[in-house]
């Protein structure tokens, strides 16, 4: 199953409302995870089950779709956020990410 | 909970390593593992996966056939076989843990440092 995210590159302010979007090629229910990788770090699981919001992540995340299409929206950008964002999908293995989105400050 | 990887190394086209990922904090015997690479300056891969008790285990079109993930539930380890390596396959390996008791469909939740391999001639 291949993923599609878009756009690759982002740049946006701090305070900016900013979405991700993330289509399969094929239909994988909610079965669709969402992690942030900052510089040099390990990545962190952000949302699972397509719209469950991992404990300890800001209530400024969420995510929302199923089937073939979802997004991560960010509804006020801190500094923090500033970093790679990857869906993955976990409905068929082989398992696959997409190609990540570079969310840059503006 | 701790995920260490170990193993990681520069070696020539065509041989082999084995990685080894080092776990604590949860009971180990519970849960997924799984091997995800990340090349220099790109994306996430994901690499191989095996279920709790091994009894399933799934590979990348990249790495089939000649890499092999295993698990030790009596040491809490995890490892994978990498054979015919390839310049392709440079990257850093992380270890993952999925957080779905008994689950081999859940999300990953924690993730190692990674422990870089480079296949250079």
């Amino acid at each position: 199953i291949q993923l599609t995210q878009s756009p690759s590159s982002l740049s946006a302010s701090v305070g900016d409302r900013v979405t991700i979007t993330c289509r399969a090629s094929q239909d994988i229910t909610t079965f669709l995870a969402w992690y942030q990788q900052r510089p040099g770090k390990a990545p962190n699981l952000l949302i699972y089950g397509a719209s469950t919001l991992q404990s300890g992540v800001p209530s400024r995340f969420s995510g929302s779709g199923s089937g073939t299409d979802f997004t991560l929206t960010i509804s006020s950008l801190q500094p923090e956020d500033f970093a790679t964002y990857y869906c993955q999908q976990i409905n068929h293995y082989p398992r696959t990410f997409g190609q990540g989105t570079n969310l840059e400050i503006k | 909970v701790q995920l260490v990887e170990s193993g990681g190394g520069v070696v020539q086209p065509g041989t082999s390593l084995r990685l080894s990922c080092a776990a604590s904090g949860f009971t180990f015997s519970n849960y997924a593992l799984h091997w995800v690479r990340q090349a220099p300056g790109k994306g996430l891969e994901w690499v191989a996966g095996i279920s709790y008790s091994g009894g399933n285990i799934y590979y990348s079109d990249s790495v089939k056939g000649r890499f092999t993930i295993s698990r030790d539930n009596s040491k809490n380890t995890l490892h994978l076989q990498m054979s015919n390596l390839r310049e392709g396959d440079t990257a850093l390996y992380y270890c993952v843990r999925d957080q779905g008791l008994y689950d081999f469909w859940s999300a990953s939740v924690d993730w190692g440092q990674g422990t870089l391999v480079t296949v250079s001639s």
